[in-house]
C-alpha cells in the first residue's frame, strides 16, 4: 500500500497564477483533509471531506477550492495564487471518527 | 470549543537523558488526543493516540504519554533519547462532531545533543 500520496512535491508560481494540487489515498478512507502547515503555527486545516462528493471549510478556507469526485483522491485548488499562500500542504485521510489522521508527505508551494 | 497548548516551543536534551514535552489541552467533552511526529522534510507520523481506554498509552519509539484529567495535560515522555528522536512533535486533540478533524498545537522541536 502507497498510504495517502500527494503530487507535486514541490512548485513554484507566480501571483496570480492557478494550480490543483492532488492527494490520493489507497486505504478506502472515507475522510480526507487538507491542511496548511506554516512555522510556529502547527498544522491548520483548509478543507475536509466525509464522503464522495461532499466537502466542507476548515479553520483557513479562503483562496482555495477542494472536489473530491472520487472517494480516493482529494484536490486542492488555489484559482489566483497570492504570496500569502507560501506554505507546505499535507493531505490527509481517515476512517470515520477519532483513531487519528494518516498523512501525506507534503508538497512544498513558494508563490513570488 | 476544543483547544491545544504546547507548552514549550523548544526542547534540548542530551542523548541517553529522559525526554518529557508537555501538552495541556481544552475540551468540552472527553477528548481523543494524539501526538505525532515531523522529521525534517517529512510527513506526520502518528506516535501514539488516547482513545478513553487506558490513561498511560505506549507508542512507537519506547515513547509514552499519560492522559490526566484533573490536569487537562497529556504529556509526552521517554525514558532515554535518542539522536534519532530529534524531530517535531504535535500534541492534537480531536476536533467536535464526527467528522474527525483535529486540532493541532503549535509544535515543540525536540533537540537531541551527543
Amino acid at each position: 500500500n502507497a498510504g495517502v500520496t500527494q503530487t507535486p512535491k514541490f512548485r513554484v508560481l507566480k501571483t496570480g497564477q492557478s494550480m490543483t494540487l492532488l492527494c490520493a489515498q489507497d486505504m478506502n478512507h472515507e475522510y480526507m483533509y487538507w491542511y496548511r502547515q506554516d512555522p510556529g503555527m502547527g498544522l491548520r486545516l483548509i478543507h475536509y471531506s466525509v464522503g464522495e462528493g461532499t466537502t466542507a471549510k476548515g479553520e483557513v478556507p479562503d483562496g482555495y477550492n477542494v472536489s473530491r469526485l472520487k472517494k480516493q483522491n482529494f484536490l486542492l485548488g488555489l484559482e489566483s495564487a497570492a504570496p500569502s499562500q507560501t506554505s507546505v500542504y499535507f493531505c490527509a485521510s481517515s476512517y470515520p471518527g477519532t483513531k487519528g489522521q494518516y498523512f501525506g508527505p507534503g508538497t512544498r508551494l513558494t508563490v513570488t | 470549543a476544543q483547544s491545544v497548548t504546547q507548552l514549550d516551543s523548544h526542547v534540548s536534551v542530551s542523548e541517553g537523558t529522559p525526554v518529557l514535552l508537555r501538552c495541556n489541552y481544552s475540551s468540552s467533552y472527553s477528548p481523543s488526543l494524539f501526538w505525532y511526529v515531523q522529521h525534517p522534510n517529512k510527513g506526520l507520523q502518528l506516535l501514539l493516540k488516547y482513545t478513553s481506554a487506558a490513561t498511560l498509552v505506549k507508542g512507537i519509539n519506547g515513547f509514552e504519554a499519560e492522559f490526566k484529567k484533573s490536569e487537562t495535560s497529556f504529556h509526552l515522555t521517554k525514558p532515554s533519547a535518542h539522536m534519532s528522536d530529534a524531530a517535531e512533535y504535535f500534541c492534537v486533540v480531536s476536533g467536535s462532531g464526527n467528522t474527525g478533524k483535529l486540532i493541532f498545537g503549535q509544535g515543540t522541536t525536540l533537540q537531541v545533543k551527543p
